[in-house]
């Protein structure tokens, strides 16, 4: 099991560029979640997909989009770059999370580090 | 007032210590409770997973949750070199918000030989 991975691990971009990130999920899962990691700081999630729709969203602009594609994976577009979009890009797979489920464990990748000039 | 709070630390103990990492919360909807590992630069790696209160417990490490007292922590006994990383606490509640990930800043912890 190859678990969640994501490309690229690293870019640069200057600001008003836009930029796309990818994530395939663990094998089994159905669900991508994606989040912000400046540094320093915790994680932030930005928002969920799951049967391709986005189920929940954080406190982030509408700069920031994304996409699931029928084999779960998924994709965060980022448009109008600015220096503050500089982070560490993580996207966290899991089944899709159910009261009646104990275990809603989330799994994350590498991430993407994102480095806006 | 953050949902999560966790001391950033540093923290700084010698090998074979034991080790306790703490968060606090405010929101009592919260029913799941992680522990993720994260070294320098890479992703976070589940490290525990509980349900609502009580204790966890896989090898040398131990998660509590106190709901009564909206805590959580985590116990590493017999600490190693290879332990030193940053902890992060992760939390979530139930209903319309179930997978939503709240997080802690994360307490750097460096165990030295």
């Amino acid at each position: 099991d190859a678990g969640v991975t994501q490309s690229p691990t690293h870019l640069i971009k200057t600001r008003g560029q836009q930029v796309t990130l990818r994530c395939s999920p663990k094998s089994g899962h159905d669900t991508v979640s994606w989040y912000q990691q400046a540094l320093g700081q915790g994680p932030q999630f930005i928002f969920q997909y799951y049967e391709e729709e986005e189920r929940q969203r954080g406190n982030f602009p509408d700069r920031f989009s994304g996409h699931q594609f029928p084999n779960y994976s998924s994709e965060l577009n980022v448009n109008a770059l600015l220096l503050g979009d500089s982070a560490l890009y993580l996207c966290a797979s899991s089944l899709y999370p159910r009261d009646y489920l104990r275990d809603n464990e989330q799994f994350f990748g590498p991430g993407t580090r994102l480095t806006v000039l | 007032q953050k949902e999560v709070e966790q001391d950033p630390g540093p923290l700084s103990v010698p090998e074979g210590a034991i080790v306790s990492l703490n968060c606090t919360y405010s929101n009592s909807a919260f029913q799941y409770f992680m522990w993720y590992r994260q070294y320098s630069r890479k992703g976070p790696e589940l490290l525990m997973y509980t349900y609502s209160s009580g204790n966890k417990e896989d090898g040398r490490f131990t998660a509590q949750v106190d709901k009564s007292s909206k805590y959580i922590s985590l116990f590493i006994r017999d600490s190693q070199p290879s332990d030193s990383a940053t902890y992060l606490c992760a939390m979530t509640n139930r209903g319309s918000t179930l997978g939503r990930l709240y997080f802690g800043r994360g307490t750097q912890l460096t165990v030295w030989p």
